[in-house]
């Protein structure tokens, strides 16, 4: 029973790029959350979705972040002119059905921005 | 502004020994509790869930809540060294996030 999925573990990326981190949750789960974690500090809650909706993006910066979870295929969190701050651990988590269940979470992509 | 508090360590135990985390929260409205452990440069992983008041125990692991106080423990009895690592506190108020305490860095000394 394969766990959350997310690729690439490591992204490398210049200043003004765009980096694309995809999440696959777990078998039956329907409930996706990505949260971010600076370098020597906690998690941080951005995005909740469910299949074609965002349903609370409270956590997202305003300008340059954006998620979707299409109806096929992964969930995608998209960071377009990536800055230097922008580098950190990017987890996805999964939940089954409502958004108080336990939460699971993919290995990260751990995204460094030169 | 909602809030997890957690002692940020290091708490040292020796081998053997029984480790104490403790975890304090803001919002009353908060209904599940969470505990993961998370290694070095890895990802967080689940513990035990809590979602009412009192013990609940899963092997060597002993949650413990109390709603009254906003207080949430973590005892890991007969401490290993491969329990080292740092353990995150985490509760969802009903909402649709966890919200993450900075986690308590444990260190077990063989």
């Amino acid at each position: 029973n394969a766990g959350v999925m997310q690729n690439p573990r490591h992204l490398v990326r210049r200043r003004g790029q765009e980096a694309r981190l995809r999440c696959s949750p777990m078998k039956g789960h329907s409930h996706v959350y990505w949260y971010r974690q600076l370098p020597e500090e906690g998690l941080k809650f951005m995005v909740y979705l469910q299949k074609e909706n965002i349903i609370d993006e409270s956590g997202m910066p305003k300008e340059r972040f954006s998620a979707e979870f299409p109806k096929e295929g992964p969930s995608i969190l998209r960071i377009q002119q990536v800055v230097r701050g922008d580098s950190a651990a990017y987890f996805c988590a999964s939940s089954p059905q409502r958004s108080t269940d336990t939460q699971y979470f993919g290995p990260g992509t751990r995204l460094t921005v030169l | 502004q909602k809030e997890v508090e957690q002692n940020s360590g290091p708490l040292s135990v020796p081998e053997g020994a029984i480790a104490s985390l403790n975890c304090t929260y803001s919002d009353r409205g908060s209904q599940s509790f969470f505990w993961y452990r998370q290694y070095s440069g890895k990802s967080p992983e689940l513990i035990m869930s809590i979602y009412s008041n009192g013990d609940k125990e899963d092997g060597r692991f002993t949650a413990q809540l109390n709603k009254a106080s906003q207080y949430v423990s973590l005892l890991i009895r007969d401490s290993q060294p491969s329990d080292s690592a740092t353990y995150l506190c985490a509760v969802n108020n009903a909402g649709n996030m966890l919200t993450f305490g900075g986690g308590t860095r444990l260190m077990v000394k063989p």
